[in-house]
């Protein structure tokens, strides 16, 4: 049963334009997301979190939104850009903090020049 | 930033060997790493949870024997892949908190390509 889910596996976005990517969870006790960025044959690098006592969180070009009662995030980069392209995992993590994350399937983001 | 040094990056061995993977924390103590495991175009695997002198949590289905975890100190944990198996070949990547309990991002290794033939 997925507690992550990322519903979108890929997304095509023009240079310039909002790229927005989804995310739903199931677990009310996740207290703590996060968007992670993964290019090929690399590991995952950290963008932007939020925690469950907020609802916005900007950094930049980048923002999510957390939707509590929908349980629901959204990623927003804006405006997007060539180098955006990569692969987005949304992530959720329950409030004993050292436990490990909970990934979704990833969307793969392609930013078209 | 906190950084996770994984080595080797790439591996290529023979069926029947075994591979060591080593996961570093390089500016930081992490009594918890994690080791997870990627297939083409799927998600973020969960295979261990590495705990510092303690045995290793693993998820259901992953076989103990099979990959090995060793967290011998607060910044190295090492994953061997034992008597390979071309269905082993998959990239793994290990990752760890600065600080347990608080509430910051993983860092993850940039992961190691297996290929076993």
């Amino acid at each position: 049963d997925q507690q992550v889910k990322q519903n979108s596996p890929s997304l095509s976005v023009q240079e310039g334009r909002i790229s927005i990517l989804n995310c739903d969870y199931t677990n009310s006790m996740f207290d703590y997301f996060l968007w992670y960025k993964k290019y090929p044959a690399e590991g995952p690098t950290f963008l932007i979190s939020i925690s469950s006592i907020k609802d916005k969180n900007e950094d930049g070009r980048f923002t999510v939104f957390l939707n509590k009662s929908a349980k629901h995030l959204s990623l927003h980069i804006v405006p997007s850009q060539p180098g955006d392209s990569a692969v987005y995992f949304c992530a959720a993590s329950p409030p004993s903090g050292n436990t490990p994350l909970v990934f979704g399937k990833g969307t793969r983001l392609s930013v078209i020049a | 930033g906190a950084v996770v040094s994984q080595h080797p990056s790439r591996v290529i061995c023979k069926s029947g060997t075994s591979v060591k993977i080593e996961c570093r924390s390089l500016d930081f103590q992490a009594t918890t790493m994690f080791w997870y495991r990627q297939f083409p175009k799927q998600s973020l695997m969960l295979m261990a949870t590495s705990n510092e002198g303690s045995k290793a949590t693993y998820e259901q289905g992953v076989e103990k024997d099979k990959f090995l975890i060793n967290h011998a100190s607060l910044t190295l944990s090492t994953l061997t892949v034992t008597s390979a198996h071309p269905e082993d070949s998959s990239f793994y990547i290990c990752s760890a908190r600065e600080s347990p309990g608080s509430m910051k991002p993983l860092h993850f290794g940039n992961g190691t390509r297996l290929t076993v033939t």
